[in-house]
């Protein structure tokens, strides 16, 4: 069974530009979760989807967003990009919340000059 | 300050066995994890251990977990080069599907 793919996997922008990430997770997996891995703040969680709907949302700015297909890929979205946004983009799939083990892919390294 | 703690480095030499430690700070924690990442790479899952568990054993991999001190520990028996890595124990509270990590520990394997 393919694990959790992510697209692109580099990413170059520059500040004020906007991004869109894809995440496709394991095939039978329904949620779907975004993590931000940065140097100074670690692994941060973003938010998480279900069958379509936000279940959960960590703690950043309406800059950021996402959204669940009916297929279960998901992609986030951040506008206006500023520096501090740079980070490895993790996506992570589950079966099913609450609590199933999740499993990532290998990330979107996001660079913003 | 951080829900989940973990000290910054450990170095091992090859054969031995290598004990990464972490706590954590809250009680209502359901399932804990271990999940490993090398360079340039997404993170990989290691193992994972319910709170209603004192300990699990996955070929070399051994969980411990004390939930009155809220310590859980991993240790790898016969640490080969490849283990060498950064390892994060992480968290899930109550019905969520949140993860929260702890900063991750770098482990050095020295041959």
């Amino acid at each position: 069974k393919a694990g959790v793919t992510q697209t692109p996997r580099y990413l170059i922008k520059t500040r004020g530009q906007q991004v869109t990430l894809s995440c496709s997770p394991i095939s039978g997996h329904r949620s779907v979760s975004w993590y931000q891995q940065t140097p100074g703040q670690g692994l941060q969680f973003l938010f998480e989807y279900f069958s379509e709907t936000q279940r959960n949302k960590g703690n950043f700015p309406g800059r950021f967003s996402g959204r669940q297909f009916s297929n279960s890929r998901s992609e986030m979205n951040v506008s206006t990009l500023e520096l501090g946004d740079s980070a490895l983009y993790l996506c992570a799939s589950s079966f099913a919340p609450p609590g199933d083990t999740q499993y990532f892919g290998p990330g979107t390294r996001l660079t913003v000059l | 300050g951080e829900d989940v703690e973990q000290s910054l480095f450990l170095s091992v030499r090859e054969g031995d066995s290598s004990v990464i430690n972490c706590t954590y700070t809250d009680s209502s924690s359901t399932y804990l994890y271990w999940y490993k990442q090398e360079p340039g790479a997404g993170l990989q899952l290691l193992t994972y251990i319910f709170s209603n568990m004192d300990m699990k054993q996955d070929q070399r991999l051994t969980v411990l977990l004390n939930k009155k001190d809220k310590h859980l520990s991993l240790r790898i028996a016969d640490t080969q080069t490849g283990d060498s890595a950064i390892y994060f124990c992480a968290e899930t509270l109550n019905a969520g599907n949140m993860l929260t990590f702890g900063g991750g520990t770098r482990l050095m394997v020295k041959p």
